[in-house]
């Protein structure tokens, strides 16, 4: 089973800064890496596959990176809309598909 | 637009039973993939099993195998997942999710780009 580990556990940025989201995999996942954004009370929203493939509809402040066992989702110009708890989730070696525990974005 | 609806979440006693829906709307539910993630109280996602169209293959993360059953009525355009022998440790909200295979990965795998609203199961005395 890949383990997938996502740091820093809480980020708290002021408006307007950029945030930088870690994801890392226990072995190589290639680019076969999603990114989800959970907001309090709500499911999930898929934000990226691909590593940096954008889901429809998400906006460009959000962009992904990484291929291997690093990857970094960034922030763009945060807003208080975008405090949430942020997972990653490989589907490079499945079953299991296997999420990261998790980052939870704090605007100051 | 596409709608999941989880039904039938609630209490239930360690080593118990219970069936859980999922209906959907807005796209053509035989042609997709569907699966079930559960997320504990306070706690992270967790992938509990996957479903092909037509229900000739089927996955389960290893802590569910043999307890929980995972099937599809494309009829009906609906998901289940019956769940025996309940455990404590089974407590959390169970979403309904469509599974997006991503043909650049391969092996079949890929997200999750609709999920319900989730349903919660509570396993205690």
């Amino acid at each position: 089973e890949i383990v997938m580990t996502q740091s820093p556990a809480t980020l708290s940025v002021s408006p307007g800064e950029r945030g930088t989201l870690s994801c890392r995999a226990s072995q190589s996942v290639s680019s076969n890496l999603a990114w989800y954004q959970q907001k309090p009370g709500q499911a999930p929203r898929l934000l990226m596959y691909g590593a940096s493939t954008r889901a429809t509809g998400v906006s460009a402040r959000f962009s992904g990176s990484g291929s291997g066992t690093e990857f970094t989702l960034t922030i763009s110009s945060l807003q208080s809309e975008d405090s949430a708890v942020y997972y990653c989730q490989q589907y490079n070696n499945w079953p299991p598909l296997t999420f990261g525990g998790g980052t939870k974005v704090e605007i100051k | 637009e596409v709608h999941l609806v989880e039904s039938g979440g609630g209490l239930v006693q360690p080593g118990g039973s219970v069936r859980l829906s999922c209906t959907a709307s807005g796209f053509t539910f035989s042609t997709y993939w569907m699966s079930w993630v559960r997320q504990a109280p306070g706690k992270g996602l967790e992938w509990v099993a996957n479903i092909k169209q037509d229900g000739s293959e089927i996955y389960y993360v290893d802590s569910v195998k043999g307890r929980f059953t995972l099937s599809r009525d494309n009829a009906k355009n609906s998901l289940y997942l019956q769940m025996n022998s309940l455990r404590a440790e089974d407590t959390a909200v169970y979403y309904c999710a469509r599974f997006l295979r991503i043909a650049a990965a391969g092996n079949g795998g890929g997200g999750f780009d609709y999920w319900g609203q989730g349903t919660l199961v509570t396993v205690s005395s």
